[in-house]
C-alpha cells in the first residue's frame, strides 16, 4: 500500500538534546511537509520540500531543521534551540488537491 | 495573507441526525481550493471532501456536503444520518492554487471536536 510512514509514534528528549523525526513516504510524490499540532491551534508549517535537495521554511521554522537527500525521505530534526518542542508532529506529501498524511509523531519533553 | 476560522471548538449531534460545522476563510486569490479532513483519535488526519472554488457546483462524498458560498467565503460541512465513527476532530484547510512554493500548502482552521451521541 503507497503511503507515509512515520516514526517514532513517541519520542522523549532531554533539556539540551536534539532529536530526529523520521518521514518517509512511497507515493512518488515530489512535495514533502511537516506541520506541528498543538492544541486549539490547528496544524501550523514547520518546513516544506518541492524537491529533492531543496526546501523552505514554513510558519515556524525557528528551531528545527530538515534535509531532502532522497525523494522519499524528508526527516525533521528538533534542535535544542526549539524553547518548547512538546507538540504532536504531522509529515505530509501530497499534490495540489490533497495531502497524504501519516501517522504524526508524539514529542514530549522530560 | 490568508485565513481560515473555525468558529465552533466543540459540536455534538445525535446518532442518525444531521450536523453542519462552519468555516469561514479570508483570501483575495480567486482561484484555490478547499478541504475538510478528520482526525480521530488515532490523530490520523483523513480528508474527506475537497471543494475547487472555479465549481459552482457544491461537493459531495456519501453522507458528507459542502455548503460552497464563495462571494461570503463560507465553506460549512454538512454530515448527514451522524454515525458513532464520525466523531472526531475536523479540520478547515486552504490552499491557493496559483503555482507552487509556499502556496502549495495548506492553512488550517482550529479545528472542531464533534461528538456523536448514541
Amino acid at each position: 500500500d503507497g503511503g507515509i510512514t512515520q516514526s517514532p509514534k513517541y519520542l522523549f528528549r532531554k533539556e539540551g538534546q536534539n532529536v530526529t523525526l523520521s518521514c518517509e513516504q512511497n507515493l512518488n510524490h515530489d512535495a514533502m511537509y511537516w506541520y506541528r499540532q498543538d492544541p486549539g491551534q490547528g496544524l501550523r508549517l514547520i518546513y516544506y520540500s518541492q524537491i529533492v535537495n531543496d526546501f523552505q521554511k514554513g510558519d515556524i521554522a525557528e528551531g528545527y531543521s530538515v534535509s531532502r537527500e532522497k525523494k522519499e525521505s524528508f526527516p525533521l530534526t528538533v534542535t535544542s534551540a526549539q524553547k518548547n518542542p512538546t507538540a504532536f508532529y504531522l509529515c505530509a506529501a501530497g499534490l495540489p488537491y490533497g495531502y497524504t498524511f501519516g501517522s504524526g509523531t508524539r514529542l514530549t519533553v522530560v | 495573507a490568508q485565513t481560515v476560522t473555525q468558529s465552533q471548538p466543540e459540536m455534538s449531534v445525535q446518532e442518525a441526525e444531521t450536523v453542519t460545522l462552519s468555516c469561514t476563510y479570508d483570501t483575495s486569490e480567486s482561484d484555490y481550493y478547499l478541504f475538510w479532513y478528520k482526525q480521530p483519535p488515532s490523530r490520523q488526519m483523513i480528508l474527506v471532501i475537497r471543494q475547487e472554488a472555479y465549481k459552482q457546483q457544491n461537493a459531495t462524498e456519501n453522507r458528507f456536503s459542502v455548503n460552497f458560498q464563495k462571494a461570503a467565503k463560507s465553506f460549512s460541512l454538512k454530515i448527514s444520518d451522524s454515525q458513532l465513527g464520525d466523531a472526531a476532530m475536523y479540520f478547515c484547510a486552504y490552499r491557493s492554487a496559483d503555482g507552487g512554493g509556499a502556496t502549495n500548502k495548506l492553512i488550517f482552521g482550529t479545528g472542531t471536536l464533534l461528538a456523536v451521541q448514541p
